[in-house]
């Protein structure tokens, strides 16, 4: 079976300073990748997502994801945090071409 | 156009009771998917279904849940007397297409068993 790891529970980020979400995932063939973000209350929202070519994913609020195959990652980031960013954040893996395997989460913090 | 919706959006239910949760996906949407968020965790998959055939429902944690979408569109997610560990958020998501594909997600209804 799949899984993900995500192996910072909690972040904490000044406003407008840089942000790195990791995760790694564990899977043989090639991963179909999403990352979701959740605010209290609400249901989860896709930023990105990789299914195929380049690595480097744009998604929506600024964000990005790259995947690495070789390290078995794919760390979201944004150059610049804004406060309205707070919120915990999830990065899933697709398995047997359905079904999401989610990792325990990130909760990001933005300190102004 | 409309997203996914769940109803309730909360749920208090003693020990014992029964509960069903309704979930209404996007409209033309193949898939519907259930799944279970505990407290401080990420979502687990409960159970999948394609227009209104269940294919997998190995997520279920006991023969207490039972989930139905009887017509490919509207799906319920029944548990039968309730305990305190199935105290979680129930969220709904919905995709297009079967396989490999976005889903969307519900709000969730919390239900909170005492």
């Amino acid at each position: 079976a799949q899984s993900v790891t995500q192996p910072d529970i909690h972040i904490t980020v000044s406003e407008g300073a840089s942000l790195e979400l990791r995760c790694n995932y564990s899977y043989g063939a090639t991963p179909y990748l999403f990352w979701y973000v959740q605010s209290p209350g609400q249901g989860l929202q896709l930023l990105l997502k990789y299914f195929s070519g380049d690595t480097l994913v744009q998604g929506i609020k600024g964000f990005e994801a790259e995947f690495k195959r070789s390290q078995s990652s794919f760390n979201l980031r944004k150059p610049s945090v804004h406060w309205s960013d707070a919120a915990e954040y999830f990065c899933a893996v697709i398995e047997y071409g359905n079904k999401l395997v989610f990792g325990a989460g990130t909760i990001l913090r933005v300190k102004s | 156009g409309a997203g996914v919706s769940q109803s309730p959006r909360y749920k208090v239910a003693k020990r014992g009771q029964d509960v069903a949760l309704r979930c209404d996906p996007i409209s033309g949407h193949v898939s519907l998917f259930w799944y279970q968020q505990a407290l401080g965790q990420g979502p687990e998959f409960l159970t999948y279904f394609q227009n209104e055939a269940q294919l997998d429902k190995s997520g279920l944690p006991s023969d207490r849940f039972f989930a139905e979408r009887p017509e490919g569109s509207v799906s319920t997610l029944k548990i039968q007397r309730t305990q305190q560990e199935d105290s979680a958020v129930y969220l709904c998501a919905s995709s297009l297409v079967a396989t490999y594909n976005e889903q969307f997600f519900g709000p969730g209804t919390r239900l909170t068993v005492l």
